[in-house]
């Protein structure tokens, strides 16, 4: 299995308040991504990096910001969480130089905005 | 801008049908790949195969087979001889060359195989 851990696993928060999630990998893989997963819309993507400190937002990015201080670790923060923001969040891994490779998802981490 | 469309939101089946999964893609891209995930009651996302634009073959592995189809962007999943353990969402997903690796994710078929 890759190595991808996402922490915390699981967190209810109340409106409002900030929260960070964090995606660690050990396989040194350039690119990472967060993703959001929610009922009837799949994954979609919020914010990705494809190297230190270089960061891009994805198709759902409002409300969500992302950092990237070291290859190994892929923040998310809700600055203000909101409820919309209930979700599952799945954060990735993949080495796009070598396109045969498909992304490594991490377990996920659900998060409840009440 | 690239889109997958999985057509079919939940299906049922009882043990030991065959059941195909249907995928269809949209890009302009002329290389492209193709991604097929399961994810169980986990909730875990599992790889299960990919396919790069160039190469039209189908493949088989054990019960699940996939038929890729440029002429009509499609690129189907067959399990055949389904069992209660294929129980699952499964997504269809698309990555262009152009686009750092951003995967686009179909909105995903819910399988129930019923004993």
């Amino acid at each position: 299995d890759a190595g991808i851990t996402q922490s915390p696993r699981h967190k209810v928060t109340e409106t409002g308040t900030p929260v960070t999630l964090r995606c660690h990998q050990t396989e040194n893989h350039r690119y990472m991504y967060w993703y959001r997963q929610d009922p009837g819309h799949g994954l979609r993507l919020i914010h990705y990096s494809y190297g230190v400190k270089d960061t891009d937002k994805g198709e759902v990015s409002d409300g969500y910001s992302v950092s990237r201080s070291k290859t190994e670790d892929f923040l998310l923060t809700l600055e203000s969480a909101t409820s919309s923001q209930t979700s599952v969040y799945f954060c990735a891994i993949s080495e796009v130089g070598l396109w045969n490779t498909e992304a490594f998802f991490g377990q996920g981490t659900r998060l409840t905005v009440v | 801008a690239q889109k997958v469309t999985q057509a079919q939101t939940e299906i049922s089946v009882v043990e030991k049908e065959d059941v195909t999964l249907d995928c269809v893609y949209e890009t302009r891209d002329t290389t492209y790949y193709l991604f097929w995930y399961k994810q169980p009651p986990s909730g875990e996302l599992v790889f299960l195969i990919r396919r790069n634009s160039f190469d039209e073959q189908n493949e088989i592995s054990g019960r699940y087979s996939w038929n890729f189809q440029k002429s009509t962007s499609s690129f189907n999943f067959t399990i055949t001889a389904s069992q209660v353990v294929d129980s699952a969402v499964y997504f269809c997903a698309l990555r262009v060359n152009t686009n750092a690796g951003k995967s686009t994710f179909g909105d995903g078929t819910t399988l129930t195989v019923k004993p």
